[in-house]
């Protein structure tokens, strides 16, 4: 039982590069959802989806575009990347308790 | 505003001490608040989970403490290990359509041997 996986661990992209961060989760859970952790600020909800084939914004979602993929996978990509997008990302996935990924480490120069 | 606010930003500690964070709370309606902790370069991790009727609740060497009335709750640390070492981050879910979570800064703790 890996919990929340996400690839990559770290990413490097150049201003206008575009990319696809992947998370699964094999708890079996409805509810998925992408943050982005910045210094000295609370994880802010970009995307989330409530169950498979549903998919709302969140409190920051320009600049990104997300798939519920199926029930285990929810993808977040970035169609142009841009400076302000240089975070920590992470995915997590909720019945009652939320369990968080890894995160992706993702600086664009 | 919903917002959740945390003091101290950060705290130092020697190992074998106790410690208690703080975090207060405007976020309406009250569903449940959270807390967890990060290691650095890591998920967070959930530590509590308390609704409206939970005013204290335990996990091994930490205990939360919720005042629903003054929108104030505690996490309280006994015999602190190096290993807790980490962001501890208050966590506030409101009970309305939709998903209304907000996430506090944190605070960080420093154990030193």
């Amino acid at each position: 039982n890996a919990g929340v996986t996400q690839t990559p661990k770290f990413q490097v992209l150049k201003t206008g590069q575009s990319m696809t961060l992947q998370c699964a989760q094999d708890m079996n859970h409805n509810s998925m959802y992408w943050y982005r952790q910045d210094p000295g600020m609370g994880l802010r909800l970009i995307y989330y989806s409530a169950s498979e084939g549903t998919t709302d914004k969140g409190e920051v979602p320009n600049g990104y575009n997300v798939s519920r993929l199926n029930k285990r996978e929810f993808s977040l990509r970035l169609e142009s990347a841009a400076p302000s997008q240089t975070s920590v990302y992470f995915c997590a996935s909720n019945a009652y308790e939320q369990y968080f990924g890894p995160g992706t480490r993702l600086t664009v120069t | 505003k919903n917002q959740v606010e945390q003091s101290p930003q950060s705290l130092i500690i020697l190992e074998g001490k106790n410690c208690t964070l703080q975090c207060n709370y405007t976020v309406s309606p009250f569903s449940n608040l959270r807390w967890y902790k990060q290691d650095t370069g890591r998920g967070p991790v959930s530590l509590t989970i308390m609704t409206f009727s939970e005013n204290t609740k335990s996990n091994g060497r930490y205990t939360a403490t919720l005042d629903a009335d003054t929108k104030q709750s505690s996490l309280h640390i006994t015999a602190s290990q190096l290993s807790d070492s980490a962001s501890y981050i208050c966590v506030v879910s409101a009970g309305t359509g939709g998903f209304k979570t907000i996430f506090g800064a944190g605070t960080r703790l420093f154990v030193k041997a």
